[in-house]
């Protein structure tokens, strides 16, 4: 089993839509972090989390908003989907100062 | 503002014809210099991390170096399983978390 599990793989919804992701993980690590890429810019950080109960804004959380549910589960949400979030997202993990694991992605589609 | 270049945006070489890849940052108190593979559809794989300048590290091809401004990933005598996106990424200054990302070299290694 894969130590950084994302739910579902890929998702396709209608402008509007309320759309969460998840994202569990096995390592046992404290932080946890989502990120989305884009053709052309790269991975940009979107929140991260130290441990359940510390979330912090990224570079791009306007539109966002997550959830950590536990030290192994972290989702995110997007209340009302735009076709600019169309993307592919990643979750990741780390411990502290240490490189990042990151999950498979769950590519977004919104139409 | 941190920033991290990677250069070429793309680079085809020959199976067996060796190069480098440049990651250029600029980050107030380096916290650390990562380097990841992506293969298409899937999540960035760590592959190595680097914090003094003149510091070295090598896996199979693959061999990553640090000066105060750069980081360059050499690939000697190149297969084609060597064909993916590698990414540069520099770890946050200050109190915030995660990497900041380039925006990749896409390699194609020809046989």
């Amino acid at each position: 089993d894969a130590d950084v599990t994302q739910t579902p793989r890929n998702r396709i919804t209608k402008t509007g839509k309320r759309i969460m992701l998840e994202c569990s993980q096995t390592k046992g690590h404290d932080r946890m972090y989502w990120y989305r890429q884009d053709p052309g810019l790269g991975l940009r950080l979107i929140y991260y989390s130290f441990d359940v109960k510390d979330i912090n804004k990224g570079e791009i959380s306007d539109g966002y908003s997550v959830s950590r549910q536990a030290q192994a589960k972290f989702s995110l949400s997007l209340e009302s989907a735009i076709p600019n979030q169309t993307a592919l997202y990643f979750c990741a993990t780390s411990e502290a100062n240490e490189k990042l694991f990151f999950g498979s992605g769950t590519q977004l589609s919104v139409l | 503002e941190d920033q991290v270049t990677q250069s070429p945006e793309a680079l085809r070489l020959q199976e067996g014809e060796s190069s480098s890849l440049n990651c250029s940052y600029t980050v107030s108190g380096l916290r650390g210099l990562f380097w990841y593979r992506q293969d298409p559809g899937k999540g960035p794989e760590f592959l190595f991390t680097l914090y003094s300048a003149g510091e070295e590290k090598e896996k199979e091809r693959l061999k990553a170096t640090l000066t105060k401004k750069e980081s360059f990933l050499h690939i000697t005598a190149p297969k084609p399983e060597d064909s993916a996106t590698y990414l540069c990424a520099v770890r946050l200054g200050g109190g915030a978390d995660g990497l900041t990302f380039g925006k990749g070299t896409h390699l194609i290694i020809q046989p």
